[in-house]
């Protein structure tokens, strides 16, 4: 597609239940973010995937925080036993080239997740 | 990790008015984006510029990296600029990630 595509756009669930959220980068970027935005805030970064591998998962906050890529294209966030502060809106990025090189990150629309 | 301020937090313009956001930064940057979140929730790119400067119709912005800001501008504004306005960097030094600042909130009024 022309952007980075997110599903659902909106998911509420409850208290300790599993969420998969989606991301679909741009076509042929190798690099992929998973961020997260609370209310008022700018996006905290969760982690980076460089092709199928994590590169960097240290933004993620605890280990009820999980992500896939395993074709190097889509990507899964998932999180089990949700908790109310889990509540936020998770955003996707890509990039063309690896972040060490610098090179625009482009956001896609953003899953906002409610935990009742 | 590396520290980003914006300022001013909040900022209320009369259609037409310009207007200039600061980005300061705490490390040497390999990127810095500035971006444009719209009242739905979108981060639009508005420009990628880990230095030097650049203009795309009513906005341009100069970074100094050596000095370690950014400012953007925004001339003739228009109620459609309204929204928050993020500047995003990362650090040569850890550079897998995009750390944001608080945004600049921007209201323009008809």
């Amino acid at each position: 597609g022309a952007g980075v595509s997110q599903t659902p756009s909106n998911k509420v669930t409850e208290k300790g239940k599993y969420v998969e959220l989606r991301c679909d980068p741009i076509s042929g970027h190798t690099a992929l973010y998973w961020y997260r935005q609370s209310l008022g805030q700018g996006p905290e970064f969760l982690i980076y995937f460089q092709g199928t591998g994590a590169a960097d998962d240290s933004g993620l906050p605890n280990d009820r925080f999980f992500a896939v890529r395993p074709e190097g294209s889509v990507s899964t966030l998932k999180i089990q036993r949700t908790e109310r502060g889990d509540s936020a809106v998770y955003l996707c990025a890509s990039s063309l080239t690896p972040p060490v090189q610098g090179g625009t990150q482009y956001f896609g629309p953003g899953t906002r997740l409610l935990v009742l | 990790g590396i520290q980003v301020e914006q300022s001013p937090p909040d900022l209320i313009l009369q259609e037409g008015a310009n207007s200039t956001l600061r980005c300061n930064f705490s490390d040497s940057v390999n990127n810095l984006q500035w971006f444009h979140q719209n009242p739905w929730g979108q981060l639009i790119n508005l420009f990628y510029i880990p230095s030097g400067t650049k203009q795309n119709g009513r906005l341009s912005a100069t970074t100094v990296a050596t000095e370690r800001y950014s400012l953007l501008y925004i001339s003739s504004s228009q109620t459609t600029d309204s929204g928050v306005y993020f500047c995003a960097v990362s650090s040569v030094q850890g550079a897998n990630n995009l750390f944001f600042g608080t945004g600049t909130r921007l209201t323009v009024i008809p």
